[in-house]
């Protein structure tokens, strides 16, 4: 059964802090992996990451995959209140084939 | 906009009553899906479809009906059958097929309560 794995389920920082978020992952046919931000209700895009190694980054986001050792990171440097969100990872395993999720990380970032 | 469309936002449902979620997107995606969120436990797929008149049951379809009869609308009825309804639920699309095409674009979602 393919299944993703995010640590931690719910983490707590202060602004300015620099928090890791794990994604681990064990699907048949590995194709692509994805970064979700939910704030309230529609989960929005922020990665896709295909091959090991490759750092995707879009202002203090980034995100690196590791083939080889089935995970994904995502990194939010000097963090913001408005990075308080759910961050769902998301594996395609097989093309032609759904998405599957991880439970999410709850991401709380108090002034 | 072009966009996905989710109504209502809010929905509430008498015991023995099927209900009706809408989802509406102008993206000219093939594919829709329905997802179910409950609290700490990420998004379960319902239903999807990859081309008009054609769906497949995702992990928890029991209780649950869909219907594609147009490219842009995928409804999602909420039988009596399903116990436990209440639930966020979220619509998605995207383009079926190919690595770079399978990003799903979500909508706003349904919130259903059970009175």
């Amino acid at each position: 059964e393919d299944k993703v794995v995010q640590s931690p389920l719910s983490l707590v920082v202060h602004e300015g802090d620099t928090v890791t978020l794990n994604c681990s992952y064990e699907v048949t046919n590995f194709r692509s992996l994805l970064w979700y931000k939910q704030e309230k209700k529609a989960p929005t895009f922020l990665f896709m990451l295909t091959s090991s190694g490759i750092e995707k980054k879009s202002g203090r986001l980034s995100s690196i995959l590791d083939k080889k050792e089935l995970f994904s990171i995502l990194n939010i440097t000097a963090t913001q209140t408005g990075d308080s969100a759910v961050y769902l990872c998301a594996v395609l395993p097989a093309p032609n084939t759904p998405l599957v999720f991880g439970k999410g990380t709850r991401l709380s970032v108090i002034a | 906009d072009g966009g996905i469309t989710q109504s209502p936002k809010y929905l509430f449902r008498k015991e023995g009553q099927n209900v009706t979620l809408s989802c509406e997107q102008n993206l000219n995606h093939d594919a829709m899906y329905w997802y179910r969120q409950d609290p700490g436990q990420g998004l379960r797929l319902i239903y999807y479809s990859q081309i008009v008149n054609d769906f497949q049951k995702g992990d928890i379809a029991e209780g649950y009906s869909v219907s594609r009869e147009k490219k842009e609308s995928f409804p999602l009825t909420v039988t009596s059958a399903q116990k436990s309804p209440t639930a966020f639920y979220l619509c998605a699309s995207s383009i079926w097929g190919g690595i770079a095409k399978n990003i799903q674009y979500f909508g706003a979602g349904t919130r259903l309560s059970v009175l």
